[in-house]
């Protein structure tokens, strides 16, 4: 089983749309979670950082519930510039481990 | 300013050669860490240096790949004898400080490397 795993989508939604991705992870222990973008031939780039409170960037809000190993992103509102894959990230020591990532393609 | 750079951008070579690739992280981060990108898959991780020490080369898929990072600063990842399962995007990133949980990793473009 995959450290984390994600709906490779792809996301169709018209602009103004909110959306949802969700992520699991297996590894109990680990401490750091986030979301990366990564746009097509691009490296991956932080969009988030993922708290137990959960917390809010503009349009992005992120939830991480630790009983459950779920994150989630929440884009609202959504923009064209939104379209790209983005990836869970999960830290359990120094390497991060993928997702394969969730496809986003936002249209007019 | 100046963020983590990597060398070739593109690697075209001939199946069983021996390839060289180059990270420079950005100026100050002790951390440097290897992934691999396969067409379609999430990224690998591959190798984590601490300084210019690696305390895990786990992810390193054979004895053909192997790094060093000299000077706490560049690092170089070898690919020797090349195979096509090789043909992948290398990324290389850095972070300050990882500790325990990790610190906010900064990529570099790639290298992507097709192997004929």
């Amino acid at each position: 089983r995959k450290e984390v795993e994600q709906d490779p989508g792809p996301f169709n939604v018209p602009e103004g749309a909110t959306v949802a991705f969700n992520c699991t992870y297996s590894n109990s222990a680990s401490q750091s979670f986030f979301w990366y973008r990564q746009d097509c031939r691009k490296e991956p780039k932080l969009l988030m950082s993922v708290y137990s409170s959960g917390n809010e960037d503009g349009r992005f809000t992120a939830q991480l519930n630790r009983a459950s190993q779920y994150i989630s992103l929440l884009i609202r509102d959504s923009k064209l510039s939104d379209s790209a894959t983005y990836l869970c990230v999960v830290n359990s020591g120094y390497a991060l481990n993928f997702g394969k990532g969730t496809s986003l393609l936002v249209t007019p | 300013g100046a963020g983590v750079s990597q060398s070739p951008s593109n690697k075209v070579t001939e199946k069983g050669k021996d390839v060289e690739l180059r990270c420079d992280p950005i100026s100050g981060h002790t951390a440097l860490y290897w992934y691999r990108q396969s067409l379609g898959q999430g990224l690998e991780f591959l190798i984590y240096f601490q300084g210019n020490s690696a305390p895990d080369k786990s992810g390193l898929p054979s004895d053909r790949f192997s790094a060093e990072r000299t000077g706490g600063s560049v690092s170089t990842l070898t690919i020797q004898r090349t195979q096509q399962e090789d043909s992948a995007v290398y990324l290389c990133a850095s972070s300050l400080d990882p500790g325990l949980a990790g610190g906010r990793q900064y990529f570099g473009p790639g290298t992507r490397l097709l192997v004929l």
